[in-house]
């Protein structure tokens, strides 16, 4: 069935950098564009980045722009975040989500980032 | 940044009763609007799209209506695995952006 699992959250200080994770299967991830997709404790959605299908497009929000990277390896059915100079607001569960028409169709189960001193 | 607001905050209901939420968008987005639904420690789940289209495996009961700036989802007759937090999002303009939700819980 189609799937994604989120890895590499964790407890980080300000200022350092985290890597995330998804793994996709059930699916031709080379065809689909992938977002991450964020939600603060007790708080609503916020969308964070867009990469298209081949990686060769990125969309970011303001609030990670300059300092969060999407990527993926397609020939590993894997989406990445590379999120640098983490701010204590960054504490969120990170969700990855596959793109349908902008939307998001298909979520992982999310993993939790805490920027923490 | 077309920022999304949605109302009421909070909506408390009985089973079996109908269901109206509402989004707004402060500029028009067309039909560039989907609806998802989000139980405690669940992600998300894809309801709506375009404003009107239901997503794979969604019961006949949920329905979308509205373009421009106005939206509605309604829900026909409230099942009890409804009870939960429906977020509007457009996708008109970047960024992307979220409605806060609205909470469904039980009367």
């Amino acid at each position: 069935q189609v799937q994604l699992v989120e890895s590499g959250g964790g407890v980080v200080q300000p200022g350092r950098s985290l890597r995330l994770s998804c793994a996709a299967s059930g699916f031709t991830f080379s065809r689909y564009g992938m977002h991450w997709v964020r939600q603060a404790p007790g708080k609503g959605l916020e969308w964070v980045a867009l990469i298209s299908f081949d990686g060769g497009n990125t969309y970011y929000s303001d609030s990670v722009k300059g300092r969060f990277t999407i990527s993926r390896d397609n020939s590993k059915n894997t989406l990445f975040l590379q999120m640098n100079n983490l701010r204590t607001e960054d504490t969120a569960v990170y969700y990855c989500a596959r793109e349908l028409s902008y939307n998001m169709d298909v979520w992982g189960k999310g993993t939790t980032v805490i920027v923490s001193s | 940044e077309t920022v999304m607001t949605q109302s009421p905050a909070t909506l408390s209901v009985s089973p079996g009763e109908r269901v109206t939420l509402s989004c707004r968008a402060s500029q028009s987005i067309s039909s560039h609007l989907a609806w998802y639904q989000q139980k405690p420690g669940q992600a998300p789940r894809l309801l709506i799209y375009g404003a009107s289209t239901r997503a794979t495996g969604i019961p006949a009961r949920f329905s979308g209506s509205g373009s421009g700036t106005e939206f509605t989802l309604t829900i026909s007759s409230l099942q009890s695995e409804d009870f939960a937090v429906y977020y509007c999002q457009q996708y008109y303009n970047w960024p992307l952006t979220f409605g806060p939700g609205t909470k469904v819980d039980i009367k």
